[in-house]
């Protein structure tokens, strides 16, 4: 059962171009989104987040949208650069202290100079 | 610069023999988490504690894998006896979680890569 789902493996955008990256989830109980950035061979590191109470969060050249009743979220890059080229993991957590994250599969964007 | 410790960075080994992993998480978090990266379902969570004690360990085959935090500065990660299947990265990550809700973010290893043939 995949609660957080990335639904395109791939993507592929020519450098300056916007990246626009997808994630659904299905359990209405999680309320704080986070994407993560990984390069080969290193962990994955934290990009930007959201909690529910906002439809979009924006930092630098990285924004975040929300949409609660479609339980879809998005990530946007613009303008996007080769050094951008990695795996963007989509997270979510329910309203706790637990910290749980549960992730979806994966996203691989190449940025072509 | 705090960072979480994973090792052996890579470890081949044949089906049928024990496999141990081993992460130092951050000083000063009180959650561990253990991460397995495969094709299929992107980073499915294994296991975690919160002050060393074990808070879920669903996501793990438990007829072989177990999961130990013998102190705050270690956790471990056992497979006994390894398959071909269990071949993957896996990740420690840890973080402070508290309040709530909780908003902050975890922190990763670079994670242990396991062949098993």
């Amino acid at each position: 059962d995949q609660q957080v789902k990335q639904n395109s493996p791939s993507l592929s955008v020519q450098e300056g171009r916007i990246s626009i990256l997808n994630c659904d989830y299905t359990n209405s109980m999680f309320d704080y989104f986070l994407w993560y950035k990984k390069y080969p061979a290193e962990g994955p590191t934290f990009l930007i987040s959201i909690s529910s109470i906002k439809d979009k969060n924006e930092d630098g050249r990285f924004t975040v949208f929300l949409n609660k009743s479609a339980k879809h979220l998005s990530l946007h890059i613009v303008p996007s650069q080769p050094g951008d080229s990695a795996v963007y993991f989509c997270a979510a957590s329910a309203s706790s202290n637990t910290g749980k994250l549960i992730f979806g599969q994966g996203t691989t964007l190449q940025v072509k100079p | 610069d705090a960072r979480v410790t994973q090792t052996p960075r890579h470890k081949v080994t044949e089906m049928g023999q024990e496999v141990t992993m081993r992460c130092q998480p951050i000083l000063g978090h009180n959650t561990v988490f253990w991460y397995r990266q495969t094709m299929m379902q992107g980073l499915e969570l294994l296991a975690y504690f919160r002050n060393r004690a074990p808070l879920d360990d669903s996501g793990m085959p438990k007829d072989r894998f177990s999961a130990e935090m013998p102190d705050a500065t270690l956790a471990t990660l056992k497979i006994q006896p390894s398959e071909p299947r269990d071949s993957a990265v896996y990740f420690c990550a840890s973080g402070l979680v508290r309040g709530q809700p909780w908003v902050g973010e975890l922190f990763f290893g670079e994670g242990s890569r396991l062949t098993v043939l």
